[in-house]
């Protein structure tokens, strides 16, 4: 979905580093959320926020770290990056007052850890 | 948070009919069923959503029986660009106050 954007598509650092992931939303939702896919399995949750004052973590928080700058703008961090943190990274969005909510996700980011 | 459990993978040929069956057994009352498709290198892509019934649109047809226990996406007349994977998500409303998972996922493989 055009409305949610991540930067960078692409990232390859080494074990140790610290990096950020990014991502931006044009929807007007309160609601974002990061996710993780590992090739051949779903989607995991590492973090989602209400809105710019509400930070949950997910299932799999561990190693991350995320924050809220605006209600359209939702960073997700790798403090001390790892190589079981390569992975396919989601940021989605969703509308909390709409009768069903749904997920909105972009496009995502393919992050390799050396 | 009601676990789903659906089959890995199917294969299909053009032009059929195609039903994916989603297993629920412990759903809440205020849940929702919602099903994505993802196509490879994608985010997931909001397909269909029902409470009871049959839910019907442009892309799918939902059907839940009564007990809602179990869920069923149907694909009419598939093409190959219907080759992706389709998860199956039981939920509240408010989504966000669960640890939601999407799980493996079907890989539907549609052949020429």
């Amino acid at each position: 979905d055009a409305d949610v954007t991540q930067t960078p598509r692409n990232r390859i650092t080494k074990t140790g580093k610290r990096i950020m992931l990014e991502c931006s939303q044009t929807k007007g939702h309160d609601r974002m959320y990061w996710y993780r896919q590992d090739p051949g399995l779903g989607l995991r949750l590492i973090y989602y926020s209400f809105d710019v004052k509400d930070i949950n973590k997910g299932e799999i928080s561990d190693g991350y770290s995320v924050s809220r700058q605006a209600q359209a703008k939702f960073s997700l961090s790798l403090e001390s990056a790892i190589p079981n943190q390569t992975a396919l990274y989601f940021c989605a969005t969703s509308d909390p007052t709409a009768i069903q909510e749904t997920q909105y996700f972009g496009p995502g980011t393919r992050l390799l850890v050396l | 948070l009601a676990k789903t459990t659906q089959p890995i993978s199917m294969d299909s040929y053009e032009g059929q009919e195609v039903n994916i069956t989603c297993s629920h057994n412990n759903i809440a009352t205020n849940d929702y069923i919602t099903w994505y498709q993802q196509f490879p290198s994608q985010g997931p892509r909001f397909i269909i959503q029902g409470y009871k019934t049959k839910v019907t649109n442009e892309v799918a047809s939902l059907f839940i029986p009564a007990d809602r226990k179990s869920s069923t996406l149907s694909l009419p007349r598939v093409s190959l660009s219907d080759t992706a994977v389709y998860y199956c998500l039981v939920g509240g409303s408010n989504f966000g106050n669960e640890k939601l998972t999407f799980g493996t996922g079907t890989r539907l493989t549609i052949i020429p």
